[in-house]
């Protein structure tokens, strides 16, 4: 049941722009984006719920595909501060999330 | 921070031994949950309660067990510690509105365990 992300590492230099995806073989409810930096619990992004909404923290923003079941990240003119690793978080109304093995990403000056 | 802290931060135990790991949360949220952390893996939910004394198994529940007696507590115990269940520890709680409104998961600030 853990959605599979990708990629599962990914450099950028500062202004660059970057995706990440989750996907599921399960029928989702929603899907729950967290960045972790190194040492630190994982902090909550944003929720996307099924009907292909899209949303946006900073210039991070996110949309869901409920057909596919897949989410994507989008990072855009990075910044120094977005590096860390990404977690999507998969719900299938359960109240239960299933996490994916998470996408680090590193920006450099 | 969602008023969540975990006790302790740090343990190194023996294998094992018994280990109790405390999450306590100051907002009276009814979810509560537990989760394991390893390279690699991501977060694998190990227990989840849905209020007091009602609990529920996640995908790594084996050696783990939970209770929660009062809502702000909700503590994990590892039977018999041993060298695969080094990890870092989340406790998390849900904050849930109206559906889909406001349904956001907080993290604790984690508990590091090393069985030797």
């Amino acid at each position: 049941q853990q959605p599979v992300q990708s990629p599962q590492a990914v450099i950028l230099r500062e202004g660059e722009d970057a995706v990440i995806n989750c996907s599921s073989s399960k029928a989702l409810y929603s899907v729950h984006w967290y960045r972790q930096k190194h040492g630190e619990a994982p902090v909550f992004l944003m929720i996307l719920l099924k009907g292909g909404e899209q949303k946006g923290h900073e210039k991070i923003s996110a949309s869901f595909n409920e057909k596919k079941q897949q989410s994507s990240l989008y990072l855009t003119a990075s910044q120094l501060s977005y590096s860390g690793t990404y977690f999507c978080g998969t719900e299938m109304a359960d109240y239960k999330l299933s996490f994916g093995a998470g996408t680090t990403v590193t920006v450099r000056a | 921070d969602a008023g969540i802290t975990q006790s302790p931060r740090h343990k190194v135990t023996e294998t094992g031994t018994p280990v109790t790991l405390r999450c306590h949360q100051t907002e009276n949220h009814r979810y509560m949950y537990w989760y394991r952390q390893d390279p690699g893996h991501g977060l694998r939910l190990i227990h989840y309660s849905y209020g007091v004394k009602d609990t529920d198994k996640g995908e790594v529940s084996d050696g783990y067990s939970v209770s929660r007696s009062k809502t702000e507590d909700f503590l994990l115990t590892l039977e018999s510690a041993t060298s695969s269940q080094t990890s870092v520890y989340f406790c998390a709680i849900t904050q849930r509105g109206l559906r889909g409104s406001s349904d956001t998961q907080y993290f604790g600030p984690g508990t590091r365990l090393t069985v030797l």
